[in-house]
């Protein structure tokens, strides 16, 4: 059982590429999310979904996009990358409101 | 504005002493309450969480947590530590209604001396 699986692990973007952080579940959850955690600020909410064909802001949707068109996947669409976007992403499912979130390897991207 | 609190960044304890992480909150309504703990390079991973009933939640590796309604606390803590269980350590809350959010704290850094 391989869990949340994200891909790539490390990237380095210069200010202004483009890229897609991918995220894949195999446990049927409907919940999906991306957080990003920066160094003594937690983590904060991205985009998350309750299903395939439904997303919604988080706290810091800005500069994001997502897309959710099956359950597996859930993959984070950077556009015009730029400084502030540097932190370390980590996608989580889950499968109720009340149930616990599994979270994927993380993926550390670098913007310079 | 919902928040949950970790007043301490780092958490000292020696090994075979008993150690309380700490964690508040500002949630409306009874949230869910949880515990994860993250060792280095690697995702969060869950221990416990409190939804209702008993006020004290055990959950993996020998962790427990104690919910305080009118504190609106939910302290993590073991009885003896272990040098394993030194890492980073997050509460989060979920309200019971609205938002479908998990909102974390900043972490606390437990380290455990030999």
């Amino acid at each position: 059982n391989a869990g949340v699986t994200q891909t790539p692990k490390f990237r380095i973007l210069k200010i202004g590429q483009s890229m897609t952080l991918q995220c894949a579940q195999d446990m049927n959850h409907n919940y999906m999310y991306w957080y990003r955690q920066d160094p003594g600020m937690g983590l904060k909410l991205i985009y998350y979904s309750v299903g395939a064909g439904i997303t919604d802001k988080g706290e810091v949707p800005n500069g994001y996009n997502v897309s959710r068109s099956t359950t597996e996947d859930f993959p984070l669409r950077l556009e015009l990358a730029a400084p502030s976007q540097t932190s370390v992403y980590f996608c989580a499912s889950g499968g109720s409101n009340t149930g616990e979130l599994f979270f994927g390897e993380g993926s550390r991207l670098t913007v310079l | 504005a919902q928040s949950v609190a970790q007043p301490e960044d780092q958490v000292n304890v020696a090994e075979g002493n008993p150690l309380t992480v700490k964690c508040t909150y500002s949630v409306s309504g009874n949230p869910y309450l949880f515990w994860y703990v993250q060792y280095p390079n690697r995702g969060l991973q869950f221990l416990l969480k409190y939804i209702t009933g008993d006020n004290l939640v055990k959950g993996s590796y020998g962790f427990e947590a104690e919910f305080n309604k009118s504190q609106t606390s939910f302290h993590l803590k073991k009885p003896s530590a272990l040098v394993s269980d030194s890492a980073l350590y997050f509460c989060a809350v979920r309200p019971r209604t609205g938002a479908n959010n998990l909102f974390f704290g900043t972490g606390t850094r437990l380290t455990v001396i030999p």
